[in-house]
C-alpha cells in the first residue's frame, strides 16, 4: 500500500519557467512533510519541509504547499535552473519521532536549455 | 557527512552480507532504507541508543547494529534475488529530522 503517491515518474521543464512536483498521501495522521532531492550516485539530500500547522513555506527559490483536506503537496521551483535535473522524493512522517520517514517513488526532474 | 562501505558489492543467492556506516559527528540515530530500481527508500529500521527504534515491512533475516561511536551495521542473511538494490544509511540527531544520507551500497545478487 503505497502511502506516498508521485503520480509523475518525470517531468521537462524549460530553463527560467516554474517547476511543479505533486505529491498525494493517504495516511491522515501524517502531520509533517519533507521533499529531497538526489543526484545520481549520491544519496538524497533534503530540501524543504512543511509542518501540517502551516499551509506554505517557502525557502529561496523553492516553496511548498500543503492542502490537508486534499491530502496533497506540491513543492514549486522558481525559476528553474539547470542543476535542478535530479530525482525529487516526497516523504511523509509522524513528528512523535517513533514513526519512520515514508518516501514516494520519486520525479524526475528534466531542466531544458 | 555519512559514509557507506563498500559502494558496490556482488553476492550470491544464499549467502549473507554485512554493510557498514559512518554516522555524522554528533549525530545518534542511525536509520537504513532499502531502495530498489524505480522506487523510492524503504524503510528498514533505525537505531537509536543501540536500540532498534522502529522496523519497516522486512524479515528478520535483516538486522542490525550500532556500535558506541554511533557508526551501524547492515546484515542480511540469506540472500534473495530481490535484495538487490540500493542500501541507504542515514544518521541524525534525536529529535530533529535533519537525515543526513549517504551514498549508499548498491547489492547485487546473483
Amino acid at each position: 500500500d503505497q502511502q506516498v503517491k508521485q503520480n509523475s515518474p518525470s517531468l521537462s521543464v524549460q530553463e527560467g519557467r516554474i517547476s511543479i512536483l505533486n505529491c498525494d498521501y493517504t495516511n491522515s495522521m501524517f502531520d509533517y512533510f519533507l521533499w529531497y532531492k538526489k543526484y545520481p550516485a549520491e544519496g538524497p539530500t533534503f530540501l524543504i519541509s512543511i509542518s501540517s500547522i502551516k499551509d506554505k513555506n517557502e525557502d529561496g527559490r523553492f516553496t511548498v504547499f500543503l492542502n490537508k483536506s486534499a491530502k496533497h503537496l506540491s513543492l514549486h521551483i522558481v525559476p528553474s535552473q539547470p542543476g535542478d535535473s535530479a530525482v525529487y522524493f516526497c516523504a511523509a512522517s509522524r513528528m512523535n519521532r517513533d514513526d519512520k520517514i515514508i518516501f514516494g517513488k520519486g520525479t524526475r526532474l528534466h531542466i531544458l536549455p | 557527512g555519512v559514509t557507506q562501505s563498500p559502494t558496490h558489492l556482488i553476492k550470491t543467492r544464499g549467502q549473507q552480507v554485512t554493510l557498514r556506516c559512518s554516522s555524522q559527528s554528533g549525530h545518534n540515530t542511525v536509520s537504513w532504507y532499502q531502495q530498489a530500481l524505480g522506487q523510492g527508500p524503504q524503510f528498514i529500521f533505525q537505531y537509536y541508543r543501540k536500540e532498534e527504534n522502529g522496523r519497516g515491512n522486512f524479515p528478520p533475516r535483516f538486522s542490525g547494529l550500532q556500535f558506541p561511536n554511533d557508526s551501524s551495521e547492515l546484515n542480511v542473511n540469506a540472500l534473495e534475488l530481490d535484495d538487490s538494490a540500493l542500501y541507504l544509511c542515514a544518521s541524525s540527531l534525536w529529535g530533529f529530522y535533519g537525515y543526513t544520507f549517504g551514498s549508499g551500497t548498491r547489492l547485487t545478487v546473483v
